[in-house]
């Protein structure tokens, strides 16, 4: 079946822009979660959302990144102000209800000029 | 918190086994997984061990665990070409549910 769908695949935007990057995870699956790979952090956790639980947002690493989940499907990653610190690529990955092992998506490369 | 290192570079000849380690601090981890990035794509399950298991094999795939000494391996056997990418460890606390990730091994297979 089809897996983890990411868009777009590259980004390249000025700094202080706005971006919005979107994940459309494995039909069926419940966990959604949200991680960035950049040359100086290796890969790093984001956020987590789990059914209509509240999602665990510890992995933001500022308040310009936002995250939401809609009809507990597709979801959106929104960096606000963007800056060079935030090139990297992002990950999203889905998981089956209660199941642990988690499937990526190809990642969307994020260029901040 | 979590502190996962990985040697940041293996180079094999084609034909030969390659075996990539991973150590930890962190021993809370219930799940320990392999994955594997190609140039430019995503990450790819490779295999995965549950921490009460000490070895998991799967085709060309051999995983051990020591959990006394936080050591994770996984051995290729009769490596390919194909098998050239970089390979990441990263564990899972079932209570967080999040992956933390190993430093990533770059894997060059040689013809």
């Amino acid at each position: 079946g089809a897996g983890v769908s990411q868009s777009p695949s590259n980004k390249v935007t000025e700094k202080g822009k706005d971006v919005e990057l979107r994940c459309d995870p494995i039909s069926g699956h419940t966990a959604l979660y949200w991680y960035r790979q950049s040359l100086g952090q290796g890969l790093e956790f984001l956020i987590y959302f789990q059914g209509n639980s509240a999602p665990d947002k510890s992995g933001l690493p500022s308040d310009r990144f936002s995250a939401e989940r809609t009809g507990g499907s597709v979801s959106t990653l929104t960096i606000q102000r963007t800056q060079q610190e935030d090139s990297a690529v992002y990950l999203c990955a889905s998981s089956p209800q209660r199941e642990e092992t988690q499937y990526f998506g190809p990642g969307t490369r994020l260029l901040v000029l | 918190g979590e502190d996962v290192e990985q040697s940041l570079f293996l180079s094999v000849r084609e034909g030969d086994s390659s075996v990539i380690n991973c150590t930890y601090t962190d021993s809370s981890s219930t799940y320990l997984y392999w994955y594997k990035q190609e140039p430019g794509a995503g990450l790819q399950l490779l295999t995965y061990i549950f921490s009460n298991m000490d070895m998991k094999q799967d085709q060309r795939l051999t995983v051990l665990l020591n959990k006394k000494d936080k050591h994770l391996s996984l051995r290729i056997a009769d490596t390919q070409t194909g098998d050239s990418a970089i390979y990441f460890c990263a564990g899972l606390n079932t209570g967080f549910q999040k992956l933390v990730f190993g430093t990533g091994t770059r894997l060059l297979v040689s013809p």
